[in-house]
């Protein structure tokens, strides 16, 4: 039971794009299609902004895009803007475990 | 709109047992769904400690499995958490969360509760 690795920390320019890695194993990433997107603000919950690699909850906009291969999910975060800047985490289900990434800090430039 | 909001000691004494409900308000636990507990903290991150059922049935994690109790009272529309045995590595924000299953993702999140173990 091990967390999934990602990047520290990603940084782009307004209205560039910025993707996050999200690595894992066959046993969780490589083994379901059921990798979710978490972004979290500054002391407050995380909010689902992907789920099932690469589905958007209503109300999210279509800048955010999630992607698989192998062991290692993406996410892609188009057309940046200032309120994007915050902390992104990914999880996967793990056959009756659920593990989450370390977590990467995404700067606006 | 489903909103959860979770209750409880915010300071609890090493080796004594922490104790959290969640009310749940906008959909009837009684309807469907999995409810979970969720912590995360500086030196963990982010870290499922529990998940259940309307029927009772319960999962944990496995590293937490012989110090976690998680229960559901659906006529209050309300889930628990107790954790014994705490310490210091116990410190943490713990959220109360709405786990979809069996596509398995957390939609709607509490807020947060501190929960700060120190004598």
């Amino acid at each position: 039971q091990s967390a999934l690795t990602q990047p520290p920390s990603a940084s782009g320019s307004p209205g560039q794009s910025v993707t996050i890695s999200c690595t894992g194993t066959s046993s969780d990433v490589g083994g379901y299609n059921c990798v979710s997107w978490y972004q979290q603000h500054p002391g407050k919950a995380p909010k689902l902004i992907i789920y099932e690699v690469n589905k958007r909850p209503s109300g999210v906009p279509d800048r955010f895009s999630g992607s698989k291969s192998g062991n290692t999910a993406s996410l892609t975060v188009s057309g940046l803007q200032a309120e994007d800047e915050a902390d992104y985490y990914c999880a996967s289900y793990a056959a009756n475990y659920y593990a989450f990434g370390t977590g990467t800090k995404v700067s606006v430039l | 709109q489903v909103q959860l909001q979770e209750s409880g000691p915010g300071l609890v004494k090493p080796s004594e047992t922490l104790s959290l409900t969640c009310t749940v308000s906008g959909y009837s636990i009684n309807s469907g769904y999995y409810w979970s507990w969720i912590r995360q903290s500086p030196e963990k991150g982010l870290e499922w400690i529990a998940t259940i059922n309307r029927g009772g049935d319960t999962y944990y994690n496995l590293s937490l499995k012989s110090r976690v109790s998680i229960s559901v009272d659906t006529s209050k529309n309300q889930f628990s958490l107790k954790l014994s045995s705490v310490t210091a590595a116990d410190t943490a924000v713990y959220y109360c969360v709405r786990y979809v299953a069996p596509i398995f993702y957390f939609d709607y999140w509490g807020q947060g509760a501190l929960v700060t173990v120190s004598s």
